[in-house]
């Protein structure tokens, strides 16, 4: 039982380069979710997914796409990376509604 | 609109002392959650408590206690006898129970330093 797992653990992009972050979970959780995490600023909401076949935007969501075309799989996108995307990423899974979410490990994104 | 505050940036205490994170909360609803999780110098993110709004009883586990007042908004979490091992980020985090998805908001976090 591996839990979320994210990969890459880390990138460094030029800008303008595209790229797709996988996130994985073993648990069967219906929600999935994309955060960012910038110094001071704690967890910001990306996007997120309340089940197979849904997305919808979070707090943050210029910029980046997301799908979720199984359960237990939620890719994020950037078509276009900017500097403004340099961040710690962290996906998460739930059991709706008002349970805990559990996160993957991160990714470390850079764009240069 | 929901918002979590966190108003302690950084506490810094020596090892064997008590310690309290404060966490205050805004929110319309009346049913909704709050979280405590931890993120130690490794990076990743740990959940620790969740508590429902019909629940004020405190908690303890262990070290840890979590006190829950409806009345003045809070709920702040104390650390007994600090270890090093509890030096870590530590975020409060609350939300909404009607459109779950979207109502999951963090604080800033606390930055907890135990020294030995």
């Amino acid at each position: 039982n591996a839990g979320v797992t994210q990969t890459p653990k880390f990138r460094v992009l030029k800008t303008g380069q595209s790229m797709t972050l996988l996130c994985a979970q073993d648990m069967n959780h219906e929600y999935m979710y994309w955060y960012r995490q910038d110094p001071g600023m704690g967890l910001r909401l990306i996007h997120y997914s309340v089940g197979e076949g849904t997305t919808a935007k979070g707090e943050v969501p210029d910029g980046y796409n997301v799908s979720r075309l199984k359960k237990q799989n939620f890719l994020l996108g950037l078509e276009s990376a900017a500097p403004s995307q340099t961040s710690v990423y962290f996906c998460a899974s739930s059991l709706p509604p008002g349970r805990e979410q559990y996160f993957g490990p991160g990714t470390r994104l850079t764009v240069t | 609109a929901q918002k979590v505050t966190q108003a302690q940036t950084e506490i810094s205490v020596v090892e064997k002392e008590d310690v309290t994170l404060d966490c205050v909360y805004e929110t319309r609803d009346t049913t909704y959650y709050l979280f405590w999780y931890k993120q130690p110098p490794s990076g990743e993110l740990v959940f620790l408590i969740r508590r429902n709004s019909f629940d004020e009883q405190n908690e303890i586990s262990g070290r840890y206690s979590w006190n829950f007042q409806k009345s003045t908004s809070s709920f702040n979490f104390t650390i007994t006898a600090s270890q090093v091992v509890d030096s870590a980020v530590y975020f409060c985090a609350l939300s909404e129970a009607k459109n779950y998805g979207q109502n999951f908001v963090f604080g800033p976090g606390t930055r907890l330093s135990v020294l030995p």
